[in-house]
C-alpha cells in the first residue's frame, strides 16, 4: 500500500520566495495533520484537518503559512513571503478518524532551505 | 491539557546493552499513549501503542513499554539492542477530542559497537 506522499523531498529557495509544499495522504483516511520539525523547537504541530476541514490551526506561526485541503486525496501547505526561519523539515501524517485512538502516518517529510 | 515529558534528549548505549527511554505524561482524559521512531532522514513511524487492557505492550522488533498509571509513566525498553535501533524515539499522547497527538522533544537513541 502507498503512503502518504509528500512532494518534494527537498526544497531550496531564496527569502521572499513562495514555497508550496504538497501531501497526498493514505486513500481512505480522513485525518490530514501538517507538522514542523526543528533541532531548537522539535515537532511542532501546525495544522490538522477533519474530512478535508481544518479543526485547529492554532499551531501555524504567523499568516505567511496557509494550508488547504480541496479535497480527500491532496493538501497544501504555503508559505509566502518565505524567511530562513521557516527553514525546517515539514511532515504531513494522516489517520482513519473512525475512533480517537487510531495511529498516524507520517510522509518522509519536505526538508525546507530558505536561504 | 496534557502534556509528554521525555527526561533524556540523547541516550547512548554499547550494543547488545539493554536500554530503558523514559516517558511520562499528564493526562485528564482517558490515556492512549504510543512510541514514534524516526530514523535518519525519514518520517515517523508507529513503534507500539497503548490502548486499554495489558499495560505492557510490545512491539515486532522487541522493544516493550508498560503503561504505569500511578506513575504515570510509559517508558520503553529493550533488553539487547542493535544498531540498526539508532533513531529518535517519540512518546506521544491523544491530546483532546479530535485525535490529535501531543509529542514529548524525543530521545536520540545511539548504539555503539
Amino acid at each position: 500500500d502507498a503512503g502518504v506522499i509528500q512532494s518534494p523531498r527537498h526544497e531550496v529557495t531564496e527569502m521572499g520566495q513562495e514555497v508550496t509544499l504538497r501531501c497526498k495522504p493514505i486513500s481512505g483516511h480522513n485525518s490530514l495533520f501538517w507538522y514542523r520539525q526543528t533541532m531548537m523547537r522539535g515537532l511542532e504541530l501546525l495544522i490538522y484537518f477533519n474530512n478535508n476541514v481544518p479543526i485547529d490551526d492554532s499551531g501555524m506561526p504567523e499568516d505567511r503559512f496557509s494550508a488547504k485541503m480541496p479535497n480527500a486525496s491532496f493538501s497544501t501547505l504555503k508559505i509566502q513571503p518565505s524567511e530562513p526561519r521557516d527553514s525546517a523539515v515539514y511532515f504531513c501524517a494522516s489517520s482513519l478518524r473512525d475512533s480517537i485512538n487510531q495511529p498516524q502516518h507520517f510522509g518522509d517529510g519536505t526538508r525546507l532551505s530558505i536561504l | 491539557a496534557q502534556s509528554v515529558t521525555q527526561l533524556d534528549s540523547q541516550v547512548p548505549v554499547f550494543e547488545e546493552a539493554p536500554v530503558e527511554l523514559r516517558c511520562n505524561y499528564s493526562s485528564s482524559v482517558s490515556v492512549y499513549l504510543f512510541w514514534y521512531v524516526q530514523y535518519p532522514n525519514q518520517g515517523l513511524q508507529l513503534l507500539l501503542k497503548y490502548l486499554s487492557g495489558s499495560t505492557l505492550v510490545e512491539s515486532i522488533n522487541g522493544f516493550e513499554a508498560e503503561f504505569n498509571k500511578s506513575q504515570t509513566s510509559f517508558h520503553l525498553r529493550k533488553p539487547s539492542v542493535h544498531i540498526s535501533d539508532t533513531a529518535e524515539y517519540f512518546c506521544a499522547v491523544i491530546g483532546g477530542s479530535q485525535g490529535n497527538l501531543i509529542f514529548g522533544k524525543g530521545t536520540k537513541l545511539s548504539v555503539k559497537p
